[in-house]
């Protein structure tokens, strides 16, 4: 069926230090991976995004990597600011039509100064 | 990318009312697609509105809960309908391939 996974569900790192977050999808023929970062209170924000025909995209300290043959595909955070606490969701298009988003359970970050 | 107005952000209701959720895009986006997020959750995907047709909801959604309309390219609403607590949750729309999200709904239903 249409899954997400997603690991960590926690993650707590000093500030400095990168975090990785893992995610693992079911359906082949996915071709869009955005990653969202959710503030307490506000709405998801997209913060980087990657497509099946690249295997790695950076955008400063974020980057995201897509490993097709395995379906899965990480959240690369380095040097890690406690601006960067929020929850991080990954999430997978699916096929049938319409390409709709689903997304993985969560994983909530915290950065300790 | 789009900008979208979501209206209203918080609503208290009483249980066997409806309540309507719209969402304004200042450009035109092809599908547009609504989502449930109870509190410390994922988001869960309602149903995917097209202009045009009939909006496709996802296994366990279904059409006379939660009516959608999506009359032209930058405008859908979402209606919850017959409420109970258990609706109680934040509803988001969202564009084509979930770029840019409505601010949400935070619905409470007494």
């Amino acid at each position: 069926g249409e899954n997400v996974e997603q690991h960590p569900s926690t993650l707590s790192v000093q500030e400095g230090d990168s975090a990785v977050i893992k995610c693992t999808y079911s359906d082949s023929a996915s071709n869009y991976f955005p990653w969202y970062k959710q503030e307490l209170g506000k709405r998801p924000q997209l913060i980087i995004d990657i497509r099946s025909n690249v295997g790695e995209k950076k955008d400063q300290r974020i980057a995201v990597t897509l490993n097709k043959t395995a379906k899965h595909f990480s959240l690369h955070i380095t040097e890690t600011q406690p601006e960067d606490s929020a929850v991080y969701f990954c999430a997978a298009s699916f096929s049938g039509g319409y390409n709709k988003l689903i997304f993985g359970a969560g994983t909530r970050l915290a950065v300790h100064p | 990318s789009a900008v979208i107005s979501q209206k209203p952000s918080r609503d208290i209701c009483q249980r066997g009312t409806s309540l309507t959720i719209q969402c304004q895009v200042d450009s035109q986006v092809t599908m547009m697609f609504w989502y449930r997020q109870q509190p410390g959750q994922s988001l869960t995907l309602i149903a995917t509105a097209n202009q045009g047709s009939e909006a496709t909801y996802e296994s366990g959604f279904v059409i006379d809960k939660f009516p959608i309309s999506r009359p032209n390219l930058t405008f859908s609403t979402l209606t919850v309908s017959n409420m109970s607590p258990e609706d109680s949750s934040i509803y988001l729309c969202s564009d084509n391939y979930g770029y840019t999200f409505g601010s949400g709904t935070r619905l409470t239903v007494v």
